[in-house]
């Protein structure tokens, strides 16, 4: 368990209002993730965090940002929800140094945006 | 563009039947190979991890991989399924050390019938 937790688990929203997801980790890694699950598609990246102030976009970006004002905290905003946004999301982290950085996921977030 | 490609999409089993999953990925450097399994309604977990060194890498729950450089392949294999193995199974590649991103294949779901 790499100390990982998601909230809300699970949410349910209207077309158009904003949504913000938060990822918290307590070991304090480096690189943390956001990926979206969907059906056929695996996980895909969302958006990326090498460091505080520190982000990156990933494959899927569109429609979503990101802020990371602090190491343990990572927030995953929708400005304004669309349906193509129902989906499973997921945060991860990386530890980090070494070489063998390996990804650890947390419990997920389901959304359903109607 | 990397990509990680896993050609079967759903396999079914019986129970001690011999487990072959295949994953290859596109990237001509150096990599860093993962299998993660997620159980219904769960959330991905680290079957095995592949950085340099035997190619053949063994993980938990009686799982082992093969690290085949000229055929650019990370297949993923268990000598007897057992009916809790139900699950989908997920590669991953982290292509060299200049990159903090996993590159995920699509998946495999594997039913295993009791």
């Amino acid at each position: 368990d790499a100390g990982i937790t998601q909230s809300p688990r699970h949410k349910v929203t209207e077309t158009g209002t904003p949504v913000t997801l938060r990822c918290h980790q307590t070991e304090n890694h480096r690189y943390m993730y956001w990926y979206r699950q969907d059906p056929g598609h695996g996980l895909r990246l969302i958006h990326y965090s090498y460091g505080v102030k520190d982000t990156d976009k990933g494959e899927v970006s569109d429609g979503y940002s990101v802020s990371r004002s602090k190491t343990e905290d990572f927030l995953l905003t929708l400005e304004s929800a669309t349906s193509s946004q129902t989906s499973v999301y997921f945060c991860a982290i990386s530890e980090s140094g070494g070489g063998q950085e390996t990804q650890y996921f947390g419990p997920g977030t389901r959304l359903l945006v109607l | 563009a990397q990509s990680v490609s896993q050609h079967n999409h759903h396999v079914i089993l019986s129970e001690a039947a011999s487990l072959e999953l295949g994953c290859n990925y596109s990237y001509g450097g150096t990599v860093n190979l993962f299998w993660y399994v997620q159980y219904p309604g769960q959330h991905l977990q680290l079957l095995l991890k592949y950085f340099s060194g035997d190619p053949l890498v063994k993980g938990i729950k009686g799982f082992e991989a093969e690290f085949i450089k000229s055929k650019f392949s990370f297949n993923l294999r268990k000598p007897s399924v057992q009916w809790s193995d139900t699950a989908e199974y997920f590669c991953a590649v982290k292509a060299g050390s200049g990159t903090y991103k996993y590159i995920f294949g699509t998946g495999t779901r594997l039913k295993v019938l009791a």
